[in-house]
């Protein structure tokens, strides 16, 4: 099983929706972190996360939302989902000391019509 | 706060030829330096990484990287490509202190041609 584990893989949804993209790890890392990638930009962090009760904006925060609900699971939310957030989403960890390597999951592909 | 360059969006090299892809970062404090490798259809994994020592820094599948602090760059190399090493490479930066999240390149997709 993975380390770090994305739900859904893949979804298609309307402009409008409000979707969920889970993550869940069982690497034992404090850090989790939420990152979008779209082709020719590379990785842009949404938000993250150092421990349960502190929650950290990224620098493309806006229109998104996230809640740490426990050490292992850390859920991004799209409110109102436009075609502008139609991109791959990816949740990584890290350990609390260290170098801080990165652990990603594989990936989310949210397709907003 | 600290940034990435990657100089090269997309190089093609054709099988066994040597490869360079480039990585230039800027920062005001001692820096942490990654190089990950996203193969088709997968997340991230890390290639290789420079932490402190020795400049020159050995990967997996025959990469290696050389930290260069007066050129603030931090270039990956190897020697012979394979079809397999076709992927997207992303070099990251994050501060020694790691209260800041790792800062990504934008990515240098390697298309390796048989």
């Amino acid at each position: 099983d993975a380390d770090v584990t994305q739900t859904p893989r893949n979804r298609i949804t309307k402009t409008g929706k409000r979707i969920m993209l889970e993550c869940s790890q069982t690497k034992g890392h404090d850090r989790m972190y939420w990152y979008r990638q779209d082709p020719g930009l590379g990785l842009r962090l949404i938000y993250y996360s150092f421990d349960v009760k502190d929650i950290n904006k990224g620098e493309i925060s806006d229109g998104y939302s996230v809640s740490r609900q426990a050490q292992a699971k850390f859920s991004l939310s799209l409110e109102s989902a436009i075609p502008n957030q139609t991109a791959l989403y990816f949740c990584a960890t890290s350990g609390l000391s260290g170098i801080r390597e990165l652990f990603f999951g594989e990936g989310s592909r949210l397709t907003v019509l | 706060a600290q940034s990435v360059t990657q100089l090269d969006s997309q190089v093609p090299v054709f099988e066994e030829a040597p490869v360079e892809l480039r990585c230039n970062y800027s920062s005001s404090v001692s820096v942490y330096l990654f190089w990950y490798v996203q193969y088709p259809n997968q997340g991230l994994q890390l290639l290789l990484k420079y932490l402190s020592g020795s400049t020159l820094v050995k990967g997996i599948n025959g990469f290696e990287a050389e930290f260069n602090k007066s050129q603030t760059s931090f270039h990956l190399r190897k020697p012979s490509v394979h079809i397999s090493d076709t992927a997207e490479y992303f070099c990251a930066v994050s501060s020694v202190s790691g209260n800041t999240p790792l800062v990504f390149g934008k990515g240098t997709r390697l298309s390796v041609i048989a």
